[in-house]
């Protein structure tokens, strides 16, 4: 069964670093999504992007964040200079297409922590 | 404006008692799609169903069950004869066109199946 890909699984990274989270969407999917969840809390959605530009994000994805699709198959999320409050898991989604009716397929996730 | 409360933030029973998990949800939509996850303390989010705004059929899965109630805007799922392996904290989740198909997570709930 087709399935999206995350790596790393985990990520310590030194506070002002950068960083790049990776997915692998499933290959005829075309929309694309990162969702982000703070350790006990709720999931919450970053961005979604279709036809290689950004279709909708959330305050919380501020300047700090950039995502791209640098090859046509992966799909990445940067955060320029992580802060102690980007520690959290991020979550890569992908759908066929942006309908109702449609699941997005969600990666395992990458776990990042920012010390 | 989109929402999905789950009151319930803890939930504890023994082995092999049923248990149900709460979902309510607000939408301006008359369709829309509602969602369960689990995510076990691995971290991934496990897909369990999708329902939409215009069947409300009950649906069962072994021991799962769903039970949508629009005119309570209620989705709540219920474990029959609970087991240890269910520990874990789930999600209930709404995406429409109000939400621009993004999915909107309530706070989870988790569930601690005691043996």
């Amino acid at each position: 069964e087709p399935e999206v890909t995350q790596t790393p699984s985990h990520q310590v990274t030194q506070m002002g670093q950068e960083v790049i989270l990776r997915c692998v969407p499933i290959s005829n999917h075309l929309y694309f999504y990162w969702y982000r969840q703070i350790l006990g809390q709720k999931v919450e959605f970053l961005v979604s992007f279709y036809n290689n530009e950004i279709s909708e994000k959330s305050e919380i994805f501020d300047d700090q964040f950039s995502v791209e699709r640098p090859d046509g198959s992966n799909f990445t999320l940067k955060i320029r200079s992580t802060k102690l409050e980007d520690s959290a898991m991020y979550f890569c989604a992908s759908s066929e297409e942006e309908a109702l009716n449609l699941e997005a397929f969600f990666g395992q996730g990458t776990r990042l922590t920012v010390v | 404006a989109q929402k999905v409360t789950q009151a319930q933030t803890e939930i504890s029973v023994v082995e092999k008692e049923d248990v149900t998990l709460d979902c309510v949800y607000e939408t301006r939509d008359t369709t829309y799609y509602l969602f369960w996850y689990k995510q076990p303390p691995s971290g991934e989010l496990v897909f369990l169903i999708r329902r939409n705004s215009f069947d409300e059929q009950n649906e069962i899965s072994g021991r799962y069950s769903w039970n949508f109630q629009k005119s309570t805007s209620s989705f709540n799922f219920t474990i029959t004869a609970s087991q240890v392996v269910d520990s874990a904290v789930y999600f209930c989740a709404l995406t429409s066109m109000d939400s621009s198909y993004k999915l909107i997570f309530g706070s989870g709930t988790r569930l601690l199946v005691r043996p």
